[in-house]
């Protein structure tokens, strides 16, 4: 079984509908991280958590939020969605003071707003 | 400028080949470096840290030069299962301001 997994694997959504990626880990890792990538951009942090009720804007956090519902937990929204949220989006985990501070990441989420 | 860059390539090459690929960063403050492996449609995995004293695991070598601030990986015989982007990865920061910015990856193709 995966360590992190993610769910839907693919989505298709219209603009203005509201959007939830899920991410679960059985990893037993307390910091979890949402990232896009993107053609040309590469990946880009959205949000992150050190903890359950611990959350931290990334670089791109207009437009989107996330709840850390538990420990294993750590959910993406997309209130309004938008074409340019068109993005392969990834869930990751890291122990903290793990070896080379590694992080592991989730399958993937490719979502497309038309 | 970005923090951290890659020649995008591709980089085409037979099996057998010996390869490299360079990254650079502009943040002296960096602390500490990896390179990451992405297969087409899937998630990045660590391939390796980069260490001060270079590290070498099999046929990957990495290495840092602190002077010029750039980290390199050697892909010693090719194999056709090396065909990846390879994700430049630096950390800079410590405690919870640790941060990692990505590089934009470089694309190999290793050829029969």
């Amino acid at each position: 079984d995966a360590d992190v997994t993610q769910t839907p694997r693919n989505r298709i959504t219209k603009t203005g509908k509201r959007i939830m990626l899920e991410c679960s880990q059985t990893k037993g890792h307390d910091r979890m991280y949402w990232y896009r990538q993107d053609p040309g951009l590469g990946l880009r942090l959205i949000y992150y958590s050190f903890d359950v009720k611990d959350i931290n804007k990334g670089e791109i956090s207009d437009g989107y939020s996330v709840s850390r519902q538990a420990q294993a937990k750590f959910s993406l929204s997309l209130e309004s969605a938008i074409p340019n949220q068109t993005a392969l989006y990834f869930c990751a985990t890291r122990r903290a003071g793990g070896p080379n501070n590694e992080q592991f990441f989730g399958p993937g989420t490719r979502l497309t707003v038309l | 400028r970005k923090e951290v860059e890659q020649d995008p390539g591709p980089f085409n090459v037979p099996e057998g080949a010996t390869v490299a690929f360079n990254c650079t960063y502009s943040n002296s403050a960096s602390q500490s470096f990896f390179w990451y492996r992405q297969d087409c449609r899937k998630e990045p995995k660590l391939l390796m840290s980069v260490y001060s004293s270079g590290n070498e695991d099999g046929r990957f070598t990495a290495q840092l030069n602190r002077a010029s601030q750039y980290i390199s990986l050697l892909i010693r015989d090719s194999k056709l299962s090396d065909s990846a982007t390879y994700l430049c990865v630096v950390n800079r920061g410590a405690g919870n301001n640790r941060k990692l910015i990505w590089g934009l990856g470089t694309s190999l193709a290793v050829n029969p």
